[in-house]
């Protein structure tokens, strides 16, 4: 099963920050939370991902809180283009050992003009 | 980013035929490659992982001996489900994880676009 918990569904304007909560009550230390989407009928991509710190890079920004139980990803400025499923993943990386990425059910995103 | 390229796209086949799905990685070494399967309104399920050159694990529940995968090289993988039904309709999804040791793209995962399968 998946280690995080995500509201089912999240609506959000146009031009608006679209701000997506997970829950991972049960993280533990050498675990890092990575973000994914997936528009339909195409594969997953790749958005973000972090340990403890917040984290920014050209799609969006990761805030992490600081006992690390649960995150925030957001979409400065959403789009049409931005709507999609958005998945938030716990994975173990350490010590050149990497988990499995395990999908959970995700966030559908509706972007709306 | 990284590509992963899936071919087909998209497959229609008979009952009972054989259908083989190529997964390359383009300009990146994949170390490691997995297999998900996802059904209409579904997540995503990991079906296998494979190592270049070695026999792929597979998850439980996932039949080995009816979806064979092959990792020969460091830049293709191939599922090829065995004995199609209809209910192995799904849509098929490869992922290739980033072997390479540079800074900033050590174990990185990357997504190829589906084949949509579907079994008459």
């Amino acid at each position: 099963d998946a280690k995080t918990t995500q509201p089912p569904s999240m609506d959000c304007a146009e031009g608006r920050a679209a701000n997506l909560p997970c829950n991972h009550s049960t993280i533990s230390g050498n675990e890092y939370v990575y973000w994914y989407r997936q528009i339909h009928s195409q594969g997953p991509q790749y958005i973000i991902h972090g340990l403890k710190n917040n984290e920014t890079n050209e799609m969006a920004s990761l805030i992490i809180t600081e006992d690390r139980k649960s995150s925030t990803l957001i979409l400065p400025h959403a789009t049409l283009r931005d709507t999609a499923v958005y998945y938030c993943i716990v994975r173990v990386d350490y010590g050149g050992s990497q988990g499995n990425l395990i999908f959970g059910k995700g966030t559908k995103l509706s972007v709306k003009p | 980013g990284a590509v992963v390229s899936q071919h087909p796209s998209r497959v229609i086949c008979k009952s009972g035929t054989s259908v083989k799905i190529e997964c390359r990685s383009l300009d990146f070494q994949a170390t490691t490659m997995f297999w998900y399967r996802q059904f209409p309104k579904q997540s995503l399920m990991l079906m296998a992982t494979s190592n270049e050159g070695s026999k792929a694990t597979y998850e439980q529940g996932v039949e080995k001996d009816k979806f064979l995968i092959n990792h020969a090289s460091l830049t293709l993988s191939t599922l090829t489900v065995t004995s199609a039904h209809p209910e192995d309709s799904s849509f098929y999804i490869c992922s290739a994880r980033d072997g390479s040791r540079l800074a900033g793209k050590r174990n990185e995962q990357f997504f190829g676009p589906g084949t949509r399968l579907t079994v008459l």
